[in-house]
């Protein structure tokens, strides 16, 4: 069965230093992955996806994401975390079938200490 | 361009009471919809989805339903609301492929006293 899991539910970071957010999927097809982000209260906003070809992707507010086929990982990761990162994140795999939803992992909750 | 607009968006209603939200997409046609329900520590749990107008797939046996009246237009309902229904309720469309992933509504947090 096709799982996504995120297996840290709760990281802390300080302001100015790197990041990185742990996804291991589980897939049958080649998967298409994403990483989303929610502040408290507010609907999810997609941060980046990757589809195929170059396994480094660019997101959005300076995120990045590799996809490490061997691994069955989509790990993100932003060099320096600013304060308003802290949010819930959550990864997501999908077929890019029609008729077929995402499946998301259970969030990463990340706080930024000053 | 496209937005998703999802109401109310907050909302307290009674044990037993109906239940109805609302999602509606602007700006593209043949949205593939969804609805989530996302708990403390649960992540997002699937719904419903629907490819089209009258075409719904339940997810999760449950105390809920929905229904695509219109081609952009997705509604969530129940006719007697459980304590355990209470959480936050999130909107999405995607394209026809999935390719491109979902845009969510800003969602609505139902609790049932």
């Amino acid at each position: 069965a096709q799982s996504v899991t995120q297996p840290d539910i709760h990281i802390t970071v300080s302001e100015g230093a790197s990041l990185e957010l742990r996804c291991n999927y589980s897939y049958g097809a080649t998967p298409y992955l994403f990483w989303y982000v929610q502040s408290p209260g507010q609907g999810l906003q997609l941060l980046l996806k990757y589809f195929s070809g170059d396994t480094l992707v660019q997101g959005i507010k300076g995120f990045e994401a590799e996809f490490k086929r061997s691994q069955s990982s989509f790990n993100l990761r932003k060099p320096s975390v600013h304060w308003s990162d802290a949010a819930e994140y959550f990864c997501a795999v999908g077929d890019g079938q029609a008729g077929t939803a995402l499946i998301f992992g259970k969030g990463t909750t990340l706080s930024v200490s000053s | 361009s496209q937005t998703i607009h999802q109401w109310p968006a907050t909302l307290v209603q009674p044990v037993g009471s109906p239940l109805s939200l609302e999602c509606t997409v602007e700006g593209t046609s043949n949205p593939n919809l969804y609805w989530y329900r996302q708990a403390a520590g649960r992540g997002l749990q699937l719904l419903f989805y629907s490819v089209g107008i009258g075409q719904i797939s339940s997810e999760v046996p449950q105390n809920l339903s929905a229904s695509r009246p219109q081609d952009r237009q997705f509604i969530l309902s129940s006719k007697k609301l459980l304590l355990s229904d209470s959480g936050f309720y999130l909107c999405a469309w995607g394209r026809m492929t999935g390719v491109g992933g979902y845009t969510f509504g800003s969602g609505t947090r139902l609790t049932v006293v």
